[in-house]
């Protein structure tokens, strides 16, 4: 079981929004400022969309925004592409039993 | 350009060990955390440990502790997984990652490509 719960799979059109959820505790999430979020295709290696809450590293479109409330943090994808179907995992940094966690990840499908 | 290149995985039978290497290129490893993290075979991510810029603090998800070590060689650009004791549910591919502003806040910028290990008998 994974520390930071999010949902398997999540699913929109090409141009719709979308939004996903990553719930942790105050140990965590709701805890430090230090929610990030990847993007990983198949065969790939994760990459980083979003770090500190809401901040994109250079390259990173501004369709991906992302923001916490509490112990939940959530990623939004606006005008969705096809090539934005992948798998998506949140994690933040805490200090209770492990230095970083991630959440069990949701596919995101383009429909 | 940063690269990161893991090697040393394996197949490896239960409760038997070894060392994974990640050879960093094109930043000022000395200057990073480094971190380990794992992905099982069709799973999630999974943070594994990781080492301070001078290796003076080390740390590790409880399931390893005991079992795994992290080390570094800064002169030689390197970062180290010994892993002990393997079981069956150590079987990942396993990823070296390098923090996005230095510490590690689980903000990874750069990732290696992966090093398979299979914990088989």
């Amino acid at each position: 079981q994974s520390a930071l719960t999010q949902p398997a799979s999540v699913s929109g059109s090409p141009g719709q929004s979308i939004t996903i959820s990553c719930t942790g505790t105050s140990s965590d999430v709701g805890g430090y400022n230090y929610v990030s979020w990847y993007q990983q295709h198949p065969g790939k290696a994760p990459k980083l969309m979003i770090y500190e809450v809401s901040n994109r590293p250079s390259g990173v479109p501004d369709r991906f925004s992302a923001s916490k409330s509490g112990n939940t943090a959530s990623l939004t994808i606006s005008g969705l592409q096809a090539e934005d179907e992948a798998d998506y995992y949140c994690s933040s940094y805490t200090r209770a039993t492990t230095y970083v966690v991630f959440g069990g990840g949701t596919k995101l499908t383009v429909l | 350009e940063v690269q990161l290149v893991e090697s040393g995985g394996g197949l490896v039978q239960p409760g038997g060990s070894l060392t994974l290497s990640c050879a960093a290129s094109g930043f000022s490893f000395s200057s990073f955390w480094m971190t380990w993290v794992r992905q099982a075979p069709g799973k999630g991510l999974e943070w594994v440990a990781n080492i301070k810029h001078d290796g003076s603090e080390k740390y590790y998800v409880d399931s390893m502790k005991g079992r795994f070590t992290i080390s570094r060689d800064n002169a030689k650009n390197s970062l180290y997984l010994q892993m002990t004791r393997l079981r069956a549910e150590d079987t990942a591919l396993y990823y070296c990652a390098r923090p996005f502003g230095g510490h590690d806040y689980g903000d990874f910028d750069y990732w290696g490509q992966g090093t398979l290990v299979t914990v088989s008998s």
